[in-house]
Parts: structure tokens; C-alpha cells; sequence
């Protein structure tokens, strides 16, 4: 593909409510990470995969938040039971084979506000 | 928790001057890499650099590395109104090296 895209860009959710983020890396990219960027901050890690299995999820800040990929291309965030202090822009990047010397390519990111 | 620090948090100038932008980090990397992100958009890698590299050019983009320092500097050369957006440090430190660490930014503003 022409890059990483990421649906929604934009999401409201109420306080409570779950919500779902859709990241599609760039066709055969094996790597996929997911970041969390709140506002005036850089990105944080949240977690990785290679292919469909999630190697490293060290980020994700508490069980409420869900990341899957399961054939090993689109990827889903998902948040449950929203609190306002998840409002944050989420980031998707890919890379090639995730080694340390690939760039990873990010996504616009999807900005959710929690109300 | 965050690897990197930036330094300035903001810096403002008028195009055609250079603009330097420092990062400093804790602890051993594999590369350090600096994106570029423009308000409302992606962040757009620009440069990385090796462990074992001191210096890369790349266009009007000047990035040295000092590892005894655990310190990177960003130079942009003749800004440009374009460059007007937040620079971000990136170290991959993790054991499989992948994720990236990002700094706080710094926000740059280039004005006409």
C-alpha cells in the first residue's frame, strides 16, 4: 500500500464506553507497534507484533486495553471501559522485519477524546 | 517513561537561519533516529543514525552522535517555513531492539 492508514481519525467516546482503533500497515510489512501520544508528549510504546503473534506488550497501561493481529496485517487497539485519561492520539507504525536499523513508517494516528 | 530529552522545548527563528536541536538519552542504544511531526499529521522519519556513526548528512539535515555524551544534535541548515513542526529524538534500547523511545519534541517554528 501507499502507507500506514489508520480508521478512525477521530473518535469520541464517553467515558465507559469501549472503542476499537483499525491500523493497516503497508502491504507486507511484518512489524507492527502501536503507540500512545498524549498531548505536548512524544509517543509512547504501547505493542509489537511480528506477523499475528504480539511479541512484547510491555506498554499497554493496564487490561482494559487489547491490541490483535490476526492474520498478521490489519491490526486492532481495542479500549475497554474508557477513562478520560486514555484521550490521546494512538499511533501505528510498520517496518519491513523490525530489525533495529528499519525505519518504522507511522500512520496519521487516531486522535480519541474521552468525555 | 521516556528516554529522551530535548533541548530547547521550543525555538522560534526566521527562515534562512539554521536551527539546532539537541537530544540527550540514558542509556546504551542500538541507533538513534530523529522524526518529524506537522500538526495533524504522522511522524515522518528523517534521519537515523549507527552506534558506531558520528556524524550523517542528509539534504539541509546535519545529525551528529556522541555516545560518551549520550547526546544527538540536529542541525537544519537554511529553515524553511515547511520546517515549522515538533522534532523528535528515537533510540531503540530494548533487547530485540525494536520499539522506539521517544523524547518530549522539541517545537520549532520558522516564520517568513
Amino acid at each position: 500500500g501507499a502507507g500506514v492508514s489508520q480508521s478512525p481519525r477521530y473518535k469520541v467516546a464517553k467515558r465507559g464506553q469501549d472503542v476499537a482503533l483499525r491500523c493497516d500497515p503497508i502491504s507486507g510489512h511484518v512489524s507492527l507497534f502501536w503507540y500512545q501520544q498524549a498531548l505536548g508528549q512524544g509517543p509512547e510504546f504501547l505493542t509489537y507484533f511480528q506477523n499475528e503473534a504480539q511479541l512484547d506488550k510491555s506498554g499497554l497501561p493496564s487490561d482494559r486495553f487489547f491490541a490483535e493481529r490476526p492474520e498478521g496485517s490489519v491490526s486492532t487497539l481495542k479500549i475497554q471501559r474508557t477513562q478520560q485519561e486514555d484521550s490521546a492520539v494512538y499511533l501505528c507504525a510498520s517496518s519491513s522485519n523490525g530489525l533495529p536499523q528499519e525505519t518504522q513508517y507511522f500512520g496519521p494516528g487516531t486522535r480519541l477524546l474521552v468525555l | 517513561s521516556q528516554q529522551g530529552e530535548e533541548d530547547p522545548q521550543a525555538l522560534s527563528i526566521q527562515e534562512g537561519e539554521n536551527a539546532t536541536m539537541n537530544c540527550s538519552y540514558k542509556t546504551s542504544i542500538n541507533n538513534l533516529q530523529w522524526y518529524r511531526q506537522n500538526s495533524g499529521r504522522g511522524l515522518v522519519h528523517l534521519i537515523l543514525i549507527r552506534s558506531n556513526e558520528r556524524e550523517k548528512h542528509s539534504g539541509r539535515l546535519r545529525v551528529t552522535l556522541d555516545t560518551s555524551k549520550k547526546s544527538s544534535s540536529l542541525l537544519i541548515t537554511a529553515s524553511r517555513a515547511a520546517d515549522t513542526a515538533s522534532y523528535f529524538c528515537a533510540t531503540d534500547v530494548n533487547q530485540a531492539g525494536t520499539a522506539l523511545i521517544f523524547g518530549k519534541g522539541t517545537t520549532l517554528s520558522v516564520s517568513s
